[in-house]
């Protein structure tokens, strides 16, 4: 069955970087698109943008091209996702997800990030 | 980008209700709706696909309608697993943009 394992929650200070991890297992990795969503607490759902694990291409939604960096290791089935400049506003729980044909058909656990000083 | 709204942020419903989300985009958008469910402990799983499609697993009380601007998610019988946030997402346009939920309880 599709499983997608995220790496265990961040603390980290303003101004520093995190990447998070999202293993995937059950499918082949490199057939589908592997997106990302943001959900800050109390909060909806934001979708970030998506990482072919193919082709290495990316597309981002504006509002995270300059926050986020999306990238995937085929010899691993692992995606990764990299938030620079942190302030408190990225503080929230980051999921991974992948695609079906047009829809987020199986989720991760989640990664919580807290940007504390 | 396209804005998804969903009106009702919380509803309450008794077990074995018929219940009905609603969800509607600031433009047509084609057919290209989702729904998800969000559980309490944060898990979230894909429930309709393409406006009405069932996706795999999901049990046939929950289905999906709707056309042009506005969507809606019915959950027929309602169970108590059924306790959680949905909403809706559409990818007719980038970036995919999500309703902001409607929290489901049980009365």
């Amino acid at each position: 069955q599709v499983q997608l394992q995220q790496s265990a929650a961040e603390l980290a200070r303003p101004g520093a970087s995190v990447k998070m991890s999202c293993k995937a297992s059950g499918y082949t990795f490199t057939s589908y698109t592997m997106h990302w969503v943001k959900q800050r607490p109390g909060q909806g759902l934001e979708w970030i943008g998506y990482i072919n694990p193919s082709s290495g291409y990316t597309e981002y939604n504006q509002k995270f091209k300059d926050k986020t960096t999306l990238t995937a290791d085929k010899s691993s089935s692992t995606a990764y996702m990299q938030l620079s400049s942190l302030t408190s506003e990225d503080s929230a729980v980051y999921y991974c997800a992948r695609s079906g044909d047009y829809d987020l058909a199986y989720w991760g656990q989640g990664t919580l990030v807290t940007v504390s000083a | 980008d396209i804005q998804m709204t969903q009106t009702t942020s919380s509803l309450s419903a008794s077990l074995g209700d018929r219940v009905t989300i609603s969800c509607s985009a600031s433009q047509g958008i084609s057919n290209y709706l989702n729904w998800y469910q969000q559980k309490p402990d944060g898990t979230v799983k894909l429930l309709i696909y393409y406006t009405s499609s069932l996706h795999s697993g999901v049990p046939s009380r929950f289905s999906g309608s709707g056309s042009g601007t506005d969507y809606s998610l019915t959950i027929s019988n309602l169970e108590p697993e059924d306790i959680a946030t949905y909403y809706c997402q559409q990818y007719s346009k980038l970036p995919w943009t999500f309703g902001g939920g409607t929290k489901l309880e049980i009365k």
